[in-house]
């Protein structure tokens, strides 16, 4: 059973420090992978998406990697904004048909 | 362009009672899928709809849960009676065939005294 961890559970950090936050996952054969950020009292927004073929994903600020033999996954936040400040999710699905796995979340703050 | 669009947003209701969650999602997604959130245990698959056609519901933790989806524009998620243990945010989301993201709508922030 596919398993999903992040870490830390919370960060915390000053404004325009680079971060990044972890993923890792127990089943390799993964078909793809998504970094969501959730907003206090909202649904989740995908930020990236990550074929299983696809070693990176790129949107403005955010650099999504994936290493699918390791297990991991990281989100690097470049020049971190208060306005990033939320719960970002990693979540796995391992074909076209399965829904996803989600792991915790990690809750960043980014203090002015 | 709506997103997929969630009602009530919030609903606190006594022990016993019938709940109903609903749900639009975003037009010409083929899924649809129902999740429980709480601070336990994280975001919790309860059920998912391809074509409008119930395919998993294994997570549906009890038969006092039931979902459906009459169409390609509507889903339900009804629990009868319901229990305190029951309080979370419930969320449902879409996706399109492929392989592309999942969209969530704001989800029902559901409260059982």
């Amino acid at each position: 059973k596919q398993e999903v961890t992040q870490i830390p559970a919370a960060l915390s950090v000053p404004e325009g420090e680079n971060l990044v936050l972890n993923c890792s996952f127990t089943d390799s054969a993964i078909y793809n992978l998504q970094w969501f950020r959730q907003d206090p009292g909202k649904g989740l927004t995908s930020l990236l998406l990550i074929q299983s073929s696809q070693r990176e994903q790129t949107s403005g600020r955010l650099n999504a990697s994936l290493d699918k033999s390791s297990g991991r996954s990281t989100l690097y936040i470049a020049a971190s904004q208060p306005g990033d400040s939320a719960t970002y999710l990693c979540a796995v699905t391992s074909s076209g048909n399965t829904p996803l796995v989600f792991g915790k979340g990690t809750r960043l703050s980014v203090i002015a | 362009d709506a997103g997929v669009i969630q009602s009530p947003r919030h609903e606190v209701t006594e022990m016993g009672q019938e709940v109903t969650l609903r749900c639009k999602p975003i037009s010409g997604h083929d899924y649809l899928f129902w999740y429980r959130q709480t601070m336990m245990r994280g975001l919790e698959l309860l059920i998912y709809f391809n074509n409008n056609v119930p395919i998993d519901d294994s997570g549906m933790p009890e038969d006092r849960f039931s979902a459906k989806m009459p169409n390609a524009s509507f889903s339900t998620l009804k629990i009868q009676p319901s229990e305190p243990r029951d309080s979370a945010v419930y969320f449902c989301a879409s996706r399109g065939q492929g392989m592309g993201p999942q969209h969530f709508g704001d989800g029902t922030r559901l409260s059982i005294l």
